[in-house]
């Protein structure tokens, strides 16, 4: 199975911050990775798909990059609506896997 | 405007059975795998099963092969969860998600129904 191994697990920052989050893999999944945000009692949304796509009517401060085993996810300038749990998805290969989740959370 | 509304969800005894249902509209439901995915309460997110547009395919986490079953009905386009052998682990909210298209990421999800295994 591919283990995806998200850092860090916890972040706290400020409103207008920089913010990385970087999901490892155990092994080569191309770009086949994806990124959601989740809020507390909500479903998780589709944030970027293969990577480095921006899901349609997702801010441009979201991006993506990264390939084979190591991926980021970048927020450019944080807003107060972006604190949220995000997790990084591989679709490469069966079982499905889901990175642990990165809470971002107001300093 | 894409709708997956999941039922069937509760208080179920360990070693019992819980079918979930996941009512689809806003898509054409045939042409599409669909999943489930379930979230333990306070953590993170387990993808649990698939089931290909045709219904031909199926795909289990090794956490509940053997014990769930995926199934769907194209006639009332609706994806089917058939828990058996239920664990207190398997106590979650439990999504049926869609994917954005051959590739097996999901572009809308459920509410999410609650299953809670207890005795």
């Amino acid at each position: 199975d591919i283990q995806l191994t998200q850092s860090p697990s916890f972040l706290s920052a400020s409103v207008g911050d920089r913010v990385t989050i970087t999901c490892r893999a155990s092994q080569g999944i191309s770009s086949y990775l994806a990124w959601y945000q989740q809020k507390p009692g909500k479903a998780p949304k589709l944030l970027i798909y293969s990577a480095s796509t921006l899901q349609s009517g997702v801010p441009s401060r979201f991006s993506g990059s990264g390939s084979g085993t190591e991926f980021t996810l970048t927020i450019s300038s944080l807003q107060p609506e972006d604190f949220a749990t995000y997790y990084c998805q591989q679709l490469n290969h069966y079982p499905l896997t889901f990175g642990g989740g990165t809470k971002v959370e107001i300093k | 405007e894409v709708q997956l509304l999941e039922s069937g969800g509760g208080l179920v005894q360990p070693g019992g059975s819980l079918r979930l249902s996941c009512a689809a509209s806003g898509f054409t439901f045939s042409t599409y795998a669909m999943s489930w995915v379930r979230q333990a309460p306070g953590k993170g997110l387990e993808w649990v099963s698939t089931i290909t547009s045709g219904g031909g395919g199926t795909y289990y986490a090794d956490s509940v092969k053997g014990r769930f079953t995926i199934s769907r009905d194209t006639s009332k386009n609706t994806l089917y969860l058939q828990m058996n052998s239920l664990r207190a682990e398997d106590s979650a909210i439990y999504y049926c998600a869609k994917p954005y298209s051959s590739l097996i990421f999901f572009d809308y999800w459920g509410l999410g129904t609650l299953v809670t295994v207890s005795s």
